[in-house]
């Protein structure tokens, strides 16, 4: 079963920067979190993720909370082509239990 | 770096008949792979998973069952589709961090 957390859906002004929340309050040390987007009727696309530190990549920033039980993806410049499903996912470096939630729907707004 | 392919992209079967989706995976030996499905609406449920040739791990009892015939190869079957069957199935393989997914198969069970 999934242990993350995350709200139904979101809207954001194109052009202005998404902030997706995630709670993970029962996290383990050794396992990291990973975001995900999915776009309709296509295979999720990985995006970022990270074990303690804030992670950032051209796609997106991932903040950590200190004490992990929480995180936020930030996509700095939302375009229309970020509407999609973001699923945040907890597991383990090299664990087979990859379980999505039902992800927060994300809308950009033109 | 690895590739996915899945095929066929779309299927509509009757009720009680069999089912074969096929995933086999390019660029990498030995990898971990997965068989997830999302039904209308929801979020990715993990089906099987496998880590060798003969070896699967199912996660869900239900009216499907896998098999890993070759290194690279992950088949996802059937012997009667139930009309509860449809859904989006997705193939998946680990990597350095994550997965990698297909672009998946719309099953419609009529």
């Amino acid at each position: 079963d999934a242990k993350t957390t995350q709200p139904p859906s979101m809207d954001c002004a194109e052009g202005r920067a998404a902030n997706l929340p995630c709670n993970h309050s029962t996290i383990s040390g050794n396992e990291y979190v990973y975001w995900y987007r999915q776009i309709h009727s296509q295979g999720p696309q990985y995006i970022i993720h990270g074990l303690k530190n804030n992670e950032t990549n051209e796609m997106a920033s991932l903040i950590i909370t200190e004490d992990r039980k929480s995180s936020t993806l930030i996509l700095p410049h939302a375009t229309l082509r970020d509407t999609a499903v973001y699923y945040c996912i907890v597991s383990s470096w090299a664990g087979n239990q990859f379980y999505f939630g039902t992800g927060t729907s994300l809308t950009v707004i033109p | 770096s690895q590739t996915i392919h899945q095929w066929p992209a779309t299927l509509v079967q009757p009720v009680g008949s069999p089912l074969s989706l096929e995933c086999t995976v390019e660029g990498t030996s030995n990898p971990n792979l997965y068989w997830y499905r999302q039904a209308a609406g929801r979020g990715l449920q993990l089906l099987f998973y496998s880590v060798g040739i003969g070896q699967i791990s199912s996660e869900v009892p239900q009216n499907l069952s896998a098999s890993r015939p070759q290194d690279r190869q992950f088949i996802l079957s059937s012997k009667k589709l139930l009309l509860s069957d449809s859904g989006f199935y997705l193939c998946a393989c680990r990597r350095d961090y994550g997965y990698t997914f297909g672009s998946g198969t719309r099953l419609t069970v009529v």
